[in-house]
């Protein structure tokens, strides 16, 4: 198993610009996790899904949108880059059930400019 | 879900045990305790949880009190690769899908 990938490792982009992070998980979890880390602070989550087709909010939602339309996959877009999206972005994943074992992708550098 | 207290930053010799604090008076009955460290910039690894019970796998001990209150990650013979950002969370599993409050960690240091 791959476990979680995520891509690209690094982006730069300008205000304004749009793009999407993609999150990939191959163990048939269900609940997957979107995070943002900013530099010397703990994870803050931003979006969150327990199932394809359904997502919800996180404690930091505001600025990025997310869908889920397979178990597999589950991106986080970015419409209107601003620089207090600069921050390493982290997607997660876990299988329902006792444990709340979260598997971490290996993260997304993003630094708008 | 419970918050979290935990130092800021330790140190600790190589060879030695680390003993991470980590203080949750607000903790329910139904929450359990987690750990995981995040090694420089890389995605956090799950490390170990518990509900009050001692837990021990190959990476570390899990020690609860027995009000639950406050708990003590130890790794027993800390390594240079050990060197990382140290996260205690509780939650309760299965009804909320996915606010773990990570907070911003212990950063443990281990020195030759």
């Amino acid at each position: 198993n791959a476990g979680v990938t995520q891509t690209p490792k690094f982006r730069i982009l300008k205000i304004g610009q749009s793009m999407t992070l993609q999150c990939t998980q191959d163990m048939n979890h269900n609940y997957m996790y979107w995070y943002r880390q900013d530099p010397g602070m703990g994870l803050k989550l931003i979006y969150y899904s327990v199932g394809a087709g359904i997502t919800d909010k996180g404690e930091v939602p505001n600025g990025y949108n997310v869908s889920r339309s397979t178990t597999e996959d589950f991106p986080l877009r970015l419409e209107l880059a601003a620089p207090s999206q600069t921050s390493v972005y982290f997607c997660a994943s876990r299988e329902q059930g006792a444990s709340d074992t979260q598997y971490f992708g290996p993260g997304t550098r993003l630094t708008v400019l | 879900d419970a918050k979290t207290t935990q130092p800021p930053s330790m140190d600790c010799a190589e060879g030695r045990a680390a003993n991470l604090p980590c203080n949750h008076s607000t903790i329910s009955g139904n929450e359990y305790v987690y750990w995981y460290r995040q090694i420089h910039s890389q995605g956090p690894q799950y490390i170990i949880h518990g509900l009050k019970n001692n837990e021990t796998n190959e990476m570390a001990s899990l020690i609860i009190t027995e009000d639950r209150k406050s708990s003590t990650l130890i790794l027993p013979h800390a390594t240079l690769r050990d060197t990382a950002v140290y996260y205690c969370i509780v939650r309760t599993v299965n009804t909320n899908a996915g606010k773990s409050t990570f907070g911003d960690g212990t950063t443990l240091t281990v020195k030759p």
